[in-house]
């Protein structure tokens, strides 16, 4: 079946230390989104790419990145974790533009839960 | 912009009966409305969407919602619950025909967590 994977389920890092997270797709969609939700609240959007483009949410802050080096894989590096990051983050996907603009949904994948020490 | 407001954070039912979800949301254009379905330390799952047409829209797991446009609301219901639908339910909301950086962004509601008792 069709997928959005995201790599690891479950990622402890320390304080400070640099960590990257994984999302592939075998949808071919030209849209990946990146959320976070922390505990009991919605999904918030960080940012998305459309195709190569970046598209930042204006809140996000600038400890997050993302890289898209193709169309089946997008990352999520978080530079400096701090304690306030811990949450799951969600993937993504939609086929384009037109397509949400017609109401299609968004695919997500099940989600990487990071952990602070 | 968009907002959705789902009025109540918890839901305890009993097996077999039936549960609403409420959902109402505010934008001055108009919207596709849809419903997931998040289970535990899982991603978000599509019960269901209103786009057009007929109000009421069914969805899988035998859930469907109304659509009212006078009260903006998008209520989800299911007329008899099952242990396996013990989830986080969440609203959510797209712009009609946006454009630009309006890419079809989902507006979410903060969630409903039904719980269902033997």
């Amino acid at each position: 079946d069709a997928m959005v994977i995201q790599n690891p389920r479950y990622q402890v890092t320390q304080f400070g230390k640099p960590v990257t997270l994984s999302c592939s797709q075998t949808l071919n969609h030209n849209v990946m989104y990146w959320y976070q939700q922390k505990s009991s609240q919605a999904p918030k959007l960080l940012f998305h790419y459309y195709d190569k483009d970046f598209n930042n949410e204006a809140d996000t802050p600038d400890n997050f990145q993302s890289r898209r080096p193709n169309t089946s894989f997008c990352f999520l590096d978080i530079r400096s974790p701090g304690l306030g990051d811990a949450a799951m983050y969600l993937c993504a996907t939609s086929r384009d533009y037109k397509a949400t603009a017609a109401g299609q949904p968004q695919h997500f994948g099940d989600g990487t839960r990071l952990s602070i020490l | 912009a968009q907002s959705v407001t789902q009025l109540d954070s918890q839901v305890p039912v009993f097996e077999e009966a039936p549960v609403e979800l409420r959902c109402n949301y505010s934008s001055s254009v108009s919207v596709y409305l849809f419903w997931y379905v998040q289970y535990p330390n899982q991603g978000l799952q599509l019960l269901l969407k209103y786009l057009s047409g007929s109000t009421l829209v069914k969805g899988i797991n035998g859930f469907e919602a109304e659509f009212n446009k006078s009260q903006t609301s998008f209520h989800l219901r299911k007329p008899s619950v099952h242990i396996s639908d013990t989830a986080e339910y969440f609203c959510a909301v797209s712009e009609v025909n946006a454009g630009g950086t309006s890419y079809g962004k989902l507006t979410f509601g903060q969630g409903t967590i039904l719980t269902v008792h033997p």
